[in-house]
This record gives C-alpha cells, structure tokens and sequence, in this order.
C-alpha cells in the first residue's frame, strides 16, 4: 500500500525554470514531511522539511508549499540549474519516537543547459 | 567526520548464500535503520534501532535480521539470498527530536543470482 504517491515519475526543465514535484499522503497522522535529494551512485540527503502547522516554508531555490486540507505538498525549485538534476523523494511520517518515513516514488528530475 | 559508512559497496551473492551488510556511524546517534530501494518503489524500511540492543521490524523485514550491540554498528544479515532481495541497501541514523533528519550512508548494490 502506498501511503505516499509522489508525481510526476520524471520531468524535464529549462535552465532557470521552475521545477514542480508533487505529493500527496492518506494518513492524516503524518506530521512531518521531508524532501531528499539523490544524486547516481550517492545515498538521499535532506533538502528541506515542513511541518503542518505552515503552508509554506522556503530555503533559497527550495519551496515547499503544504495543504493539509487536501492532504498534499509540493517541492517548487526556483531558477532550475544543471546542477539540481537529480531523483527528489518525498516522504511523511508521524510523531513518534522514531520517524518511520514513508517515501514516495521519486521523481528523476533534469535541467536542461 | 565519517559520517554514516557502508560496505561493501557492491556484492553479488548465489541463491541461498548469506551476508552482512555492514553499516556504522560516528556521530553518536541513537537511532539507525535500514531502507532497500528498488526502481519506481521508492525507500521502504527494512529495521530499525532506537538504540544498542534494541531492535524493531519495518516495512519489509522478511529474509532479514539486524542487531545492534552498539551505538556505532548496525549490520543487516540476509540470511538465505533470493533473488527478491537484489537492491540497493542504505544504512541511515539520525539524532531524534527535535533533529528529525536522517543521514544515509552511500548505499550497497546487491545482486542475487
């Protein structure tokens, strides 16, 4: 079972566009919601996290806008470089003593020069 | 700072042999698990450790085991290969409240033959 259905499986951008990676989640007992990025042959690193009790947290390039009515959250990448190109996994998980993520799917993601 | 550490980085095992995929950390956190990634599936938890000599089932435990006799080591044995488990495996610890990120290691690519 899927608790975290990530979209789109892969996205092609521009330089300097706007990269849009969406998720959205079914247990509404997840109350933290991360994003890794992955580059080939490296292990996930965290990107940036949000919590429900904001709609919207932002780190330079990196937006994460958050909708706990519909149950969804979304990574906006800002000016999209070559060097973003990368799988993003979203993932949520609940307040407990330890986070049991739950990732989604991936989106392989590449920025084109 | 090593960080989290994997080896070996890639193995390849017959039908019904068994191995140990090592993982440590030098950062002194208290919790450490174990994820397979496999295409379009995303990461799901294998086990988990909230500290040494406490261990915890995740996602997809069958056909692995996992001890933590201390804070720094936490193996994974597989214990009779099938070709199901051909992955790649990350080893991830993480700090615990408030510090919810997990860092993972580089991962380890098994195939099962």
């Amino acid at each position: 079972q899927q608790q975290v259905k990530q979209s789109p499986q892969s996205l092609i951008v521009q330089k300097g566009g706007i990269s849009i990676i969406n998720c959205a989640y079914e247990n509404t007992a997840f109350d933290y919601f991360p994003w890794y990025q992955q580059f080939p042959g490296k292990g996930p690193a965290l990107l940036i996290a949000i919590r429900p009790d904001v709609s919207e947290k932002k780190e330079g390039r990196f937006t994460i806008s958050f909708n706990k009515s519909a149950k969804q959250f979304s990574l906006h990448i800002m000016d999209s470089q070559p060097g973003d190109s990368a799988t993003y996994f979203c993932a949520a998980s609940m307040n407990t003593g330890f986070q049991k993520l739950v990732f989604g799917t991936g989106t392989r993601l590449l920025v084109s020069p | 700072n090593a960080g989290v550490t994997q080896t070996p980085k890639f193995q390849v095992l017959k039908t019904g042999q068994s191995m140990t995929l090592q993982c440590a950390q030098d950062m002194n956190h208290e919790y450490m698990s174990w994820y397979r990634q496999d295409p379009g599936m995303g990461l799901r938890l294998i086990h988990y450790s909230v500290g040494a000599g406490i261990t915890d089932q995740g996602e997809v435990p069958n056909g692995y085991n996992v001890s933590r006799s201390t804070t720094e080591d936490f193996p994974l044995r597989l214990l009779s290969a099938a070709p199901s488990q051909t992955s790649v495996y990350f080893c991830a610890s993480t700090l615990g409240a408030p510090n919810y990120e997990q860092y993972f290691g580089p991962g380890t690519r098994l195939t099962v033959t």
